[in-house]
C-alpha cells in the first residue's frame, strides 16, 4: 500500500525558515517523480515543486522566487526547505506521487499524503 | 504563464448530469487530469489523460477535451459526489504544473 506521511509543519514567524518532510513507503521511491502541492486556507491547489527520479529534473513554481528547495534522500524521504517565509506561504502542504514510474512531467498525481500545516504568523 | 479557468460553482440535482469545464489556450493538445477534494481531505485523482479512471473511480466519471475547453462529466450524480473539482495540466513552455481555480459541485 502506498503511504505518504508528511511532517514538520508548524507555526513560524515571518522571515523564518522551516523544513517539511514526507516519509514514503509501499512503492519503489527512487522510480517516481515526487511533488509538493500546497493549499492556502479556503483556497485552491497550488503546485510548489517537482523532483524526478534520479534528480534528472527539478522544477519550481515561479512565484516562489528561489525561496524553496525540494530534495529527496536514499531513505525514501521527500523534503521541502523553505526560507524567508511570508504570510501567503501559510497553508497545507501535500506530498504527492506521480502515477507512473519515470513518467513525463505531464503525468498525473495518483497519490497524496494527508498534508502538514504550515502557519506563518507573528 | 498558462492559465486554466473553471467556473466557481456548479449545481445539479441527484440523478442528473454535472458538467465542469476547464478552459485554457489550446488545451485540446494537452493531457488534462481531474481531482476531487472533499472538505478536510486530500485531493483524489478521478480522471486522467484521455478519460482514464484510476481503480475504484466509477464509470460515471468521464471527460472530453478539444480546442480550448476540457470538460469533466459526472453522470447520475450522487450526494457523495459533492466537493471541489480541479483540472490540471503541464505547461510545457514554462515547465510548470498548473491547476485550475477549482469548481465547487453542489448536489441539490
Amino acid at each position: 500500500e502506498v503511504q505518504l506521511v508528511e511532517s514538520g509543519g508548524g507555526l513560524v514567524k515571518p522571515g523564518g525558515s522551516l523544513r517539511v518532510s514526507c516519509a514514503a513507503s509501499g512503492f519503489p521511491f527512487n522510480s517516481y517523480t515526487m511533488n509538493w502541492v500546497r493549499q492556502a486556507p479556503g483556497k485552491g491547489l497550488e503546485w510548489v515543486a517537482s523532483i524526478s527520479s534520479g534528480n534528472a529534473y527539478i522544477y519550481y513554481a515561479a512565484s516562489l522566487k528561489g525561496r524553496f528547495t525540494i530534495s529527496r534522500d536514499n531513505a525514501n524521504n521527500l523534503h521541502l526547505h523553505m526560507i524567508s517565509l511570508r504570510g501567503e506561504d501559510t497553508g497545507m502542504y501535500y506530498c504527492v506521487r506521480n502515477s507512473l514510474p519515470r513518467a513525463a512531467p505531464s503525468d498525473s498525481f495518483a497519490y497524496w499524503g494527508q498534508g502538514t500545516l504550515v502557519t506563518v504568523s507573528s | 504563464s498558462y492559465v486554466l479557468t473553471q467556473p466557481p460553482s456548479v449545481s445539479v440535482a441527484p440523478g442528473k448530469t454535472a458538467r465542469i469545464t476547464c478552459g485554457g489556450d489550446n488545451i485540446g493538445s494537452k493531457s488534462v487530469h481531474w481531482y476531487q477534494q472533499k472538505p478536510g481531505q486530500a485531493p483524489v485523482l478521478v480522471v486522467y489523460d484521455d478519460g482514464d479512471r484510476p481503480s475504484g473511480i466509477p464509470e460515471r466519471f468521464s471527460d472530453s477535451n478539444s480546442g480550448i475547453t476540457a470538460t469533466l462529466t459526472i453522470n447520475r450524480v450522487e450526494a457523495g459526489d459533492e466537493g471541489d473539482y480541479y483540472c490540471q495540466v503541464w505547461d510545457t513552455n514554462n515547465n510548470h504544473v498548473v491547476f485550475g481555480g477549482g469548481t465547487k459541485l453542489t448536489v441539490l
